[in-house]
C-alpha cells in the first residue's frame, strides 16, 4: 500500500525567507505526485504535480517541486515567501489505483 | 464554472440522527471521493466511485454510505450519527486517470453533539 509522510508539522518563517517542505513516500512502481495548498477556510487546490519527465517541476505562485526517484522523495520549494503563503499544503501520491493518498500536512506561518 | 458543490456548508446533529451530505461536479469527471479532515490527521478517503455505477470503500468507511445517484453526482449518508464523525467533509473529482489532479468543493462542517 502507498503512504505518505509529510515530516514538518508546523513551520513558522520571516517573509522572504526559503521555504523546503518535506514530502516521503513508499512505493516500489510508478507514481503520480502532487501538492496541494489549503489557505485558511478554503478547499484544497493543486500548486503542482509530477508524473513524468523532468524531476524539477514548477507550479503557481513561484513553488517549484524536485522529485529524486532514489530517495522516495518529492520536495516542496519557494525561494522568498511572502505573508500570502500562509496555508497548510499537502503531498499526495496516486499509484494508479484511483485512491489518492494524502499526507498529514504541513501548516506554514509566514510572519510579516 | 461552478466546479465541485457541496451542500450544506455546516450542519450540526445530535447523536444517532440521520443526514446525507450532497457533492456535485460540472466537469464530467468519472471519479469521484469523499474524504473527511480531522486536525493532524491530512484528508482521509472515506468512499470512491471510480466511475458511475460503482463505489469502493476507502481508508474510514465505517458509519457512512454513499450514492453515485449518475455521473455529476455522489452523496455521503450518516445513518446514525457519533460524536467521532464530527469533521470538515470534503467532495473531490477527477478524470480517470492517476496523473491527473483532484478538484475539490468548499466542504461541510458538521459538528455531532
Amino acid at each position: 500500500a502507498q503512504s505518505v509522510s509529510q515530516h514538518n508539522h508546523h513551520v513558522i518563517l520571516s517573509e522572504a525567507a526559503s521555504l523546503e517542505l518535506g514530502c516521503n513516500y513508499s512505493y516500489g512502481g510508478t507514481v503520480n505526485l502532487f501538492w496541494y495548498v489549503q489557505y485558511p477556510g478554503q478547499h484544497l487546490q493543486l500548486l503542482l504535480k509530477y508524473f513524468s519527465g523532468d524531476p524539477l517541476v514548477k507550479g503557481i505562485k513561484g513553488f517549484e517541486a524536485e522529485f529524486i526517484k532514489s530517495k522516495f522523495s518529492f520536495n516542496l520549494r519557494k525561494p522568498s515567501v511572502q505573508w500570502s503563503d500562509t496555508a497548510e499544503y499537502f503531498c499526495a501520491v496516486n499509484a494508479g489505483y484511483q485512491k489518492v493518498t494524502f499526507g498529514t500536512g504541513t501548516k506554514l506561518q509566514v510572519i510579516p | 464554472n461552478a466546479g465541485v458543490t457541496q451542500t450544506p456548508k455546516f450542519q450540526v446533529l445530535k447523536t444517532g440522527q440521520s443526514m446525507t451530505l450532497q457533492c456535485a461536479q460540472d466537469m464530467n469527471h468519472n471519479s469521484m471521493y469523499w474524504y473527511r479532515q480531522d486536525p493532524g490527521m491530512g484528508l482521509r478517503l472515506i468512499y470512491y466511485s471510480a466511475s458511475e455505477g460503482t463505489t469502493d470503500k476507502g481508508e474510514v468507511p465505517n458509519g457512512y454510505n454513499v450514492s453515485r445517484l449518475n455521473k455529476r453526482e455522489f452523496s455521503l449518508r450518516l445513518e446514525s450519527a457519533a460524536p467521532s464523525q464530527t469533521s470538515v467533509y470534503f467532495c473531490a473529482s477527477s478524470e480517470l486517470r492517476a496523473d491527473q489532479p483532484q478538484h475539490f468543493g468548499d466542504g461541510t462542517r458538521l459538528s455531532i453533539l
